[in-house]
C-alpha cells in the first residue's frame, strides 16, 4: 500500500544551522507531496507541497523537490531561527482513493519529525 | 483565514461513558471533514471522512458503531466516541476542505486529547 517515511526525530539545531528531514514514499500511480508543519499547540499548516515530478515545492525558506526517481520529497532548509522549532509532516495524497461526493483526497502520513532550535 | 476549531482541547472520561469532539471550521464552509487519530510517536492515521449530508465514509478496520460521525452542517462535524475503553485513549485530530479553494487543501484542527479511565 501507499507509505511515508520519514527520518525519526528529534533533531536539535543551532540557529542558522542547515536543516535536512529526509522523506521516502511508496506510492502506486502519482500522488502529490506535502510537508505539514505543526507548532506547539496549534493545528498542522500547509508548509508546501508538490503536484508532480521535478516539481519544487517551496515556503517560508523551506523547499523540498519531488523526486520520483528516488521516490523522495526531502525538506531542506539553508538557515534555521528559533521560530521554526515545530513538529514536521512529510504526506502524500493516496492517488487511488476513490472520489467520494463533494470530492476528497486521502493523506497518508509520516510519523512526524521534532525539531528544535537553539538559538 | 481557515480557521478550524475542535472542542474540548483536552477531556478526561470514565471507561463506558461515551465523549463528543467538536469539529468547526469558523470561516469557510467545509463540505468536507477528516477525523484522525494520533497515537504517540506515530503519523496520523485517518478514521473516516465525514460529507456534509451524508453518511461518513469509514477506513477499514474503523468501527463505525463506536466512533459515530455526524456533519450536520457546512461547519459542524462532531466525532461521538461511544462506550470508551482506555484503549480509545489517543490524540483525535480533524480537518475540513474548504468548498471553495483547491482540492488538495485541508486545514487542520488543534487536536483533542481523550484520556478513557
Amino acid at each position: 500500500g501507499n507509505s511515508v517515511t520519514q527520518m525519526e526525530g528529534p533533531v536539535t539545531l543551532s540557529e542558522e544551522a542547515f536543516l535536512t528531514i529526509n522523506c521516502t514514499y511508496t506510492a502506486t500511480g502519482y500522488p502529490s507531496l506535502f510537508w505539514y508543519v505543526q507548532y506547539p499547540g496549534e493545528g498542522l499548516q500547509l508548509l508546501l507541497k508538490a503536484t508532480k515530478a521535478d516539481d519544487k515545492g517551496s515556503n517560508k525558506g523551506f523547499e523540498a523537490t519531488y523526486r520520483k526517481e528516488t521516490t523522495s520529497f526531502h525538506l531542506e532548509k539553508g538557515s534555521v531561527q528559533v521560530s521554526d522549532s515545530a513538529v514536521y509532516f512529510c504526506a502524500l495524497s493516496d492517488p487511488t482513493y476513490t472520489r467520494t461526493q463533494g470530492g476528497s483526497e486521502k493523506l497518508v502520513f509520516g510519523k512526524g519529525t521534532k525539531l528544535t532550535v537553539n538559538p | 483565514g481557515a480557521v478550524v476549531s475542535q472542542h474540548p482541547s483536552w477531556v478526561i472520561c470514565k471507561s463506558g461513558t461515551s465523549v463528543k469532539i467538536e469539529c468547526r471550521s469558523l470561516d469557510f464552509q467545509a463540505t468536507t471533514m477528516f477525523w484522525y487519530r494520533q497515537f504517540p510517536k506515530q503519523s496520523l492515521m485517518l478514521m473516516a471522512t465525514s460529507n456534509e449530508g451524508s453518511k461518513a465514509t469509514y477506513e477499514q478496520g474503523v468501527e463505525k458503531d463506536k466512533f459515530l460521525i455526524n456533519h450536520a452542517s457546512l461547519t459542524l462535524s462532531t466525532l461521538t466516541v461511544t462506550s470508551a475503553h482506555p484503549e480509545d485513549s489517543s490524540f483525535y485530530i480533524c480537518s475540513a476542505r474548504d468548498s471553495q479553494r483547491g482540492v488538495y487543501e485541508q486545514y487542520f484542527g488543534p487536536g483533542t486529547r481523550l484520556t478513557v479511565t
